[in-house]
């Protein structure tokens, strides 16, 4: 079955760019969805269709895939964007959803 | 203003069965094209899925937990059940419910959740 591989922390200062990373064998070839997950509440999709926002969500989100990686890229980031994030697929060849493991955003 | 909203037990024992009601507002689960989707996530995990059900009652299913769980769909009271068979302590976690309004593979709403705990 397919599998998400996401680094479980990331790091980052107020005002600067943080790169969240997933990988997964031929994941250009999918379209991968990112959700925003903070302690307490309901997840958030942030982007969809690899590069899509939702109403709402800010244009400092976006999203990008190439080869193996696909990459939820914040810029300007503020302390109420630390969370945790998820990508997810449609894995077409076992007819299922797919989450990677999380990576934990953390703002210093 | 759409709104899903998990109910069922907060404690169950080992062995028994766990049922789940997501009841779905602003929202038909019966639009064409549509699914909803149970996720969990065991304390200090990751977002694990469970199940999903279409509009027209299609089913899939986590392949390792397709012998324990059930997802069915009533329409005239616009929910959506899940059923876990042979409950176990690794089963404690948050139970969410999400929709897929256009069925196109991403949740894009959440209900809030809620903790179910195994224990005897």
């Amino acid at each position: 079955s397919y599998v998400l591989t996401q680094p479980p922390s990331v790091s980052v200062t107020p005002g600067k760019t943080a790169r969240i990373s997933c990988g997964g064998n031929n994941i250009e070839n999918q379209r991968v969805h990112w959700y925003q997950h903070k302690s307490g509440q309901a997840p958030v999709l942030v982007i969809y269709h690899n590069t899509d926002r939702p109403s709402g969500i800010p244009g400092r989100f976006s999203g990008s895939h190439s080869g193996n990686t696909a990459t939820l890229t914040i810029t300007r980031v503020e302390g109420g964007d630390e969370a945790d994030y998820y990508c997810q697929v449609w894995d077409t060849g076992g007819d299922h959803v797919v989450f990677g493991g999380g990576t934990k955003l953390t703002v210093l | 203003q759409i709104t899903l909203k998990e109910s069922g037990p907060t404690l169950v024992k080992p062995t028994e069965t766990l049922t789940l009601t997501c009841t779905v507002s602003g929202f038909s689960v019966s639009t064409s094209g549509s699914a909803v989707g149970w996720v969990r996530q065991p304390p200090g995990k990751a977002l694990e899925w469970l199940a999903l059900i279409y509009w027209d009652d299609t089913q899939r299913y986590r392949p390792s937990l397709q012998s324990r769980v059930t997802i069915t769909r009533d329409a005239s009271k616009n929910q959506v059940v899940l059923t876990m068979t042979s409950m176990d302590l690794v089963d404690t976690g948050t139970y969410s419910c999400a929709s897929q309004r256009t069925g196109d593979g991403y949740f894009d709403l959440w209900g809030r959740g809620t903790l179910v705990t195994v224990s005897s």
